[in-house]
Order: structure tokens, then sequence, then C-alpha cells
């Protein structure tokens, strides 16, 4: 079975300064791992995701995640961000082979102010 | 594309009554689809895997009889929360898998905010 850990349940930044919102999996299978976004009172929208390869994976909105095996952990990284970032993020796992579920996090809201 | 809908955004209810949500993939065909609660502040919780054509999967400690899930058809599946009480209140999202797929991305609806009064 796998578990994910949002050590952070609330993060408060400023705009465009840097943030880093952490994520720490357990398995003894190889994982596939998902950052997803969530705005107030919708569902959640795919970020960015590792499957295999490079282990620093980017979305289209300047966000980038990387893999690291060695210490189980999926961070999730902006350099500088906006206002509109203001969200819950979720990290996920999925074990690698078959159709199982994803495992989320308990996610950490983004706090953004001016 | 994988655009995935649910109906009705809100719904509002008196205790004692059934509510139904469906959960629509919109431009693919999904022969799974995945219903999740989300309790405030919280996070996802998977209640139950819909598979199309067959009985769907529940998770440990969801009742089977209290939420009915129907996957109909490659493009529908219900949610029919029955005999609603107020501790069923909560934010219902639904997700779908796109066929063919290797891994695990699921692609989510918009949720059902349920309010039981």
């Amino acid at each position: 079975a796998q578990s994910v850990t949002q050590l952070d349940s609330q993060v408060p930044v400023f705009e465009e300064a840097p943030v880093e919102l952490r994520c720490n999996y357990s398995s003894s299978v190889s994982v596939y791992l998902f950052w997803y976004v969530q705005y107030p009172n919708q569902g959640l929208q795919l970020l960015l995701k590792y499957l295999s390869g490079s282990t620093l994976v980017e979305s289209i909105n300047g966000f980038e995640a990387e893999f690291n095996k060695s210490q189980t952990s999926f961070h999730l990284r902006k350099p500088s961000v906006h206002i509109s970032d203001t969200a819950e993020y979720f990290c996920a796992v999925s074990e690698v082979g078959g159709f199982q579920k994803l495992v989320f996090g308990t996610g950490t809201r983004l706090l953004v102010s001016p | 594309g994988a655009v995935v809908s649910q109906h009705p955004s809100r719904v509002i209810c008196k205790s004692g009554t059934s509510v139904k949500i469906e959960c629509r993939s919109l431009d693919f065909q999904a022969t799974t689809m995945f219903w999740y609660r989300q309790f405030p502040k919280k996070s996802l919780m998977l209640m139950a895997t819909s598979n199309e054509g067959s009985k769907a999967t529940y998770e440990q400690g969801v009742e089977k009889d209290k939420f009915l899930i129907n996957h109909a058809s490659l493009t529908l599946s219900t949610l029919t929360v029955t005999s609603a009480h107020p501790e069923d209140s909560s934010f219902y999202i639904c997700s779908a898998r796109t066929p063919g797929q290797t891994h695990n991305e699921q692609f989510f609806g918009p949720g059902t905010r349920l309010t039981v009064l």
C-alpha cells in the first residue's frame, strides 16, 4: 500500500516570491506521481505528473516538480507565484503496473497575497 | 480533450430524500470512473470504482446500499445517495480514466456540493 504525506497544510507567500510545496510518499513498489490543483468549489485539475524518464517535470504555468527516489519525495516548486496561484494542491501516487487507485495527500493550501 | 462533467453542481435536499448525481465523460469513453468524497479542508476519499457493465467496487467502510452507483454506459456513471441525512452533506467528485491508458492519470469532474437539511 502507498501513503502520501503533505506536511504543510497551509503555505502563505507574497506575490512574486518563490514557493515549495512538500510531498513525501511511502511505497514498496514503483509509483507514478501526480500533482493536482483545486480552485475553490471546483474539481481537481492535473498540474503535472511523473511517469518515467527525466526526474524533473514541468507544467505550462511555471510549476515544476522533481522526483527524488532516494528521499521518496516529489516537491512542487515555482520561482515566482501569482495571486491566481492561490488554491489547494494535492500530491498523489499510484502503483506502476495495472490500474491501481490514486492515493492522495491531505493537501496544501497555497495563499498568495499582494 | 478528456473533459468530465457533473450534474448538478449544487443540490440542497431534505433529510430522508434521495439524490442522484451524474458524471459524464464528454469527449471520450470511460470504462472506469471513480467517485470521491471530500470533506472540508480534507483530502479526497475514494468511495468506489465504477466499471461499465458490472457492479461497482466499494472501498472499505462505504455503505453500498447507501451510495448506489450505476455505470450504465461508457460515458455515464451515476451516484445516488439514498435516504440522505445531514452527515451526508459533502462535496462529491467523480473522475474517469481514458481508454488505452498505461498509467493511472484521472480526469476529474467539477464536483457536486450536496447539502442535506
